[in-house]
């Protein structure tokens, strides 16, 4: 079964304007840490923010914030005031007390528009 | 501070040549990764390093892929013979350690691998 699970393969999106891109996740244990990293063409990854499962807010960090909804089991990353320089990969991971490996979803190309 | 220095940035081979990878973590940063990362998709752990032991390896092909870290610091990735499947990109990353949910890696620029 698929642990970490990005449903959108591609998005456009005007730049300006805020992007929300979506995670949901599998886990059984109480302990547990979401990441987000960018990807642009380049091919480094870039830590962008993170989540720990008994974090009572969510996480921001600059134009970048989490929506942790710990029920549903997702962790959306939301970017505000997309610019030009937000078009990259973006990959949820997930990392579990029980094993420290990141997993990692497929990712999302976002691609901003002028 | 220097991030995560890897070498090649481009490497391209026929099948069945051998190829090698170097990866030079933070300094002081006692966790090292090697991943392996095939279009379209996320990275995949090949091997994990804490200091100049193996944590785990249980997904590095290890009929053809060895991968070693001497001292501690900088560490090599062998491919021998490679694969048309293996073409793909490399990417070393690092981290002060593992035992923690919490536990940034900081990654480099990667190696892009094509096998012809």
């Amino acid at each position: 079964a698929q642990k970490i699970t990005q449903t959108q393969p591609g998005m456009f999106v005007q730049e300006k304007e805020a992007v929300t891109l979506d995670c949901t996740y599998d886990t059984s244990d109480p302990s547990y840490g979401l990441f987000w990293y960018k990807q642009p063409s380049s091919g480094e990854m870039i830590f962008l923010i993170y989540q720990g499962s008994y974090d009572q807010q969510n996480a921001t960090e600059g134009r970048y914030s989490l929506n942790f909804q710990k029920a549903r089991k997702s962790a959306n990353l939301v970017i505000s005031a997309s610019q030009l320089g937000d078009s990259a990969m973006y990959f949820c991971a997930m990392r579990e007390v029980t094993n420290y490996q990141l997993i990692w979803g497929a990712g999302t190309k976002l691609i901003i528009k002028p | 501070e220097a991030g995560v220095a890897q070498s090649p940035r481009y490497k391209i081979i026929e099948k069945r040549q051998s190829v090698a990878f170097w990866c030079n973590p933070i300094s002081g940063h006692a966790t090292l990764y090697w991943y392996q990362q095939i279009l379209g998709q996320g990275p995949k752990l090949l091997i994990q390093f804490q200091n100049n032991g193996v944590v785990d390896d249980s997904q590095l092909p290890k009929d053809r892929f060895s991968a070693e870290r001497l001292k501690g610091v900088d560490s090599t990735l062998k491919i021998q013979p490679a694969k048309l499947e293996d073409s793909a990109v490399y990417l070393c990353a690092s981290s002060l350690a593992w035992g923690a949910v919490y536990n940034e890696q900081f990654f480099g620029p990667g190696t892009r691998l094509t096998v012809l």
